[in-house]
């Protein structure tokens, strides 16, 4: 089954202890990003990939590391987290190609992993 | 800047009642248009998706949407609402072109309650 995944799914943890929330792709694709939902805010994206060993940021980048060395696995550090990291994350992977001979650009999200700073 | 509005943070409707979610997005050329269903302690699912063609478009679930340019809106719409369709529904945008960097920009939101 083509899907995301996303480890852990709940993590509570305490101010500037590191943690690296992982996603994971079976589907082959290049792109992967992830994005933090806050309420009122709705998504927004933190750090995107566009290939292996190629990443760059995304709108609220600060406080958070990512890394792309194999294509299936894109992981998110905090390496310091602060409350206002508590959020719900998303990561999404990405597929890209024509159907039908028209373009096809379309994402698909994991479950989520919520987040709590204290 | 591009930006994504859902005007209705919270809508009722009663099961088997029709409805509709707005969405209005900013931007200078034809986006690519998404809706989202996100319920109640699930990641979010892909309703449907507008990229070109046919401006109205068919989703699963029986939702449907459609693109209209000279209002710059694509809303959603189900003709008959079941209580499973209780979520929270976020419309999204992503761009085309030599600056494409893959990124969606989604709305707030709206809320959808089902009264039996």
């Amino acid at each position: 089954e083509a899907q995301v995944t996303q480890n852990p799914r709940y993590l509570i943890t305490v101010t500037g202890k590191k943690l690296t929330v992982t996603c994971s792709q079976n589907m082959n694709h290049e792109y992967m990003s992830w994005y933090r939902q806050d309420p009122g805010l709705g998504l927004r994206q933190i750090y995107y990939s566009m290939n292996v060993e190629v990443t760059d940021k995304g709108d609220v980048p600060e406080g958070y590391k990512v890394s792309r060395k194999e294509k299936r696995n894109f992981p998110l550090i905090l390496e310091s987290p602060s409350p206002n990291q508590t959020s719900l994350y998303f990561c999404a992977s990405r597929e890209t190609g024509t159907s039908g001979g028209a373009r096809t650009d379309t994402q698909y999200f994991g479950p989520g992993t919520r987040l709590t700073v204290l | 800047a591009q930006s994504v509005t859902q005007p209705d943070i919270h809508i009722t409707v009663s099961e088997g009642a029709s409805l509709e979610l707005r969405c209005n997005y900013s931007y200078g050329a034809t986006p690519y248009l998404f809706w989202y269903v996100q319920s109640p302690g699930q990641g979010l699912q892909l309703l449907l998706k507008y990229f070109s063609g046919d401006t109205l478009v068919q989703g699963i679930k029986g939702f449907e949407a459609e693109f209209k340019r000279s209002q710059s809106s694509f809303n959603l719409r189900k003709p008959s609402v079941h209580w499973s369709d209780a979520a929270e529904y976020f419309c999204a945008v992503g761009f085309d072109g030599s600056s494409n960097t893959g990124k969606l920009i989604f709305g707030q939101g709206t809320t959808l309650q089902v009264k039996p």
